[in-house]
């Protein structure tokens, strides 16, 4: 099983919006709801920003929004802040046994 | 509130074996599922594993299958994973995390498993 594919690095100014796409398979992203992001500043565990492709656990941010299309999922900062600058990673449920989820190869949010 | 703290990771040479603990507190981790999940510094993350916290329903990544084992003390509120026949490649920040909806919403801070001779 392969990891999802994201794209290495996006960056937006201050108060401007990024996307970061999440690629997968008709066996993962596309074959369930069941996408979930993680935003992780550096030398830091990783924080649940969505779950189920569009659910905000409690105590994240608006700005933070997730949709999926076929085998593509995206997550969504509006209002981009200084804050936000991190690593962030997708992860999807997985029709095989083994893994039970696979994780995305990373996307590197910078904030011009 | 919710804290996960992991312990017992170190340097080990390659054929060798550790046992992780995963402390849980501010609920019953025997309720939820529970995953393992590594991250070689500078890289991404790998999901390693998931059981019941009780240590039951376990099921385990294809590359650390018959060599890693989860347990759980219900008494202590604890996860454990046994990591045997360790190779160098298992070397990682291994993270204990709680399932949440298909989601993993609690994290421990991960402890440090080098396997190097």
């Amino acid at each position: 099983q392969s990891a999802l594919t994201q794209p290495p690095s996006v960056s937006g100014s201050p108060g401007q919006s990024v996307t970061i796409s999440c690629t997968g398979t008709s066996s993962d992203v596309g074959a369930y709801n069941r996408v979930s992001w993680y935003q992780q500043p550096p030398g830091t565990a990783p924080k649940l920003m969505i779950y189920e492709v569009s659910n905000r656990p409690s105590g994240v941010p608006d700005r933070f929004s997730g949709s999926k299309s076929g085998n593509t999922a995206s997550l969504t900062i509006s209002g981009l802040r200084a804050e936000d600058e991190a690593d962030y990673y997708c992860s999807s449920f997985t029709s095989t046994s083994s893994p039970f989820y696979v994780f995305g190869t990373g996307t590197k949010v910078t904030v011009l | 509130d919710v804290q996960l703290v992991e312990s017992g990771g170190g340097l080990v040479q390659p054929g060798g074996s550790l046992r992780l603990s995963c402390a849980a507190s501010g609920f019953t981790s025997s309720d939820f599922w529970m995953h393992w999940v590594r991250q070689v510094p500078g890289k991404g993350l790998v999901w390693v594993s998931r059981s019941k916290g009780d240590g039951s329903s376990a099921t385990y990544a294809d590359s650390v299958k018959g060599r890693f084992t989860i347990s759980g003390d219900n008494a202590k509120n604890t996860l454990y994973l046994q990591m045997n026949s360790l190779r160098v490649e298992d070397t990682a920040v291994y993270y204990c995390t709680r399932g949440y909806n298909y989601g993993l919403d609690y994290w421990g801070q991960g402890t440090l498993v080098t396997v190097s001779s």
